[in-house]
């Protein structure tokens, strides 16, 4: 079974620091994955996918991820934080042959001032 | 906005009740999914219907429920609550069933049980 591990469920940078989420996937073929952001009391907003078009993935808000297979990493990052993308993280991977995702559990993100 | 709708938003009732979920998904989306959302268990995959017919099923207990009608809706059914099924309930859809489809989260239905 595919599955994903998000290491630190709590990560806390300073505002304008590199922002870093880690995401290491466990899967015989190459996923499909995802990061996801959860706001407080709302739902998951996707961010960003990997679908083996380009291993370097932009997404929203000035995010972006890059797919490792030597490494079987699929980190989250951002130069410069802000405080507004305080919030929750999540990884997730897609099996293959269906849609289901399996979800990491989470990092939760601190921005300083 | 997803474009996902789920109803009720907030809902409390007590042990051994039923309750149902509503989730509208985006228009022209065929699949919809449900997932919980729990302190304890993270996020979980119960279940996946395509276009009325149930696709894929994850963690969902023999209690709880779920079907997808021709308008495309879909309804989680919890029954014989227990403490323990306190969570939030997300519904999400994509346009199909496909790998690698973007899945699109509504914003969910806390539960309380009491």
């Amino acid at each position: 079974a595919q599955s994903v591990t998000q290491l630190g469920s709590h990560v806390s940078v300073s505002e304008g620091a590199l922002v870093l989420l880690r995401c290491n996937y466990s899967s015989s073929v190459p996923p499909y994955l995802f990061w996801y952001v959860q706001y407080p009391n709302q739902g998951l907003q996707l961010l960003l996918k990997y679908t083996s078009a380009a291993t370097l993935v932009k997404g929203i808000n000035g995010f972006e991820a890059e797919f490792k297979k030597s490494e079987t990493s699929f980190h989250l990052t951002k130069p410069s934080a802000h405080m507004s993308d305080a919030a929750e993280y999540f990884c997730a991977v897609s099996d293959i042959g269906g849609n289901k995702l399996t979800f990491g559990t989470g990092t939760q993100l601190k921005v300083e001032l | 906005d997803s474009g996902v709708t789920q109803t009720p938003k907030h809902l409390i009732t007590a042990t051994g009740q039923r309750v149902t979920l509503r989730c509208s998904p985006r228009s022209g989306d065929l699949s919809v999914y449900w997932y919980q959302q729990s302190l304890d268990q993270g996020l979980q995959f119960l279940i996946q219907y395509y276009n009325g017919e149930e696709r894929a099923k994850g963690n969902i207990l023999e209690r709880f429920s779920a079907q997808q009608f021709p308008d495309l809706h879909s309804e989680l059914n919890l029954s014989s609550l227990e403490l323990g099924d306190s969570a939030l309930y997300f519904c999400a859809s994509s346009p199909d069933g496909d790998s690698g489809n973007t899945i699109y989260f509504g914003e969910g239905s806390w539960l309380t049980v009491v």
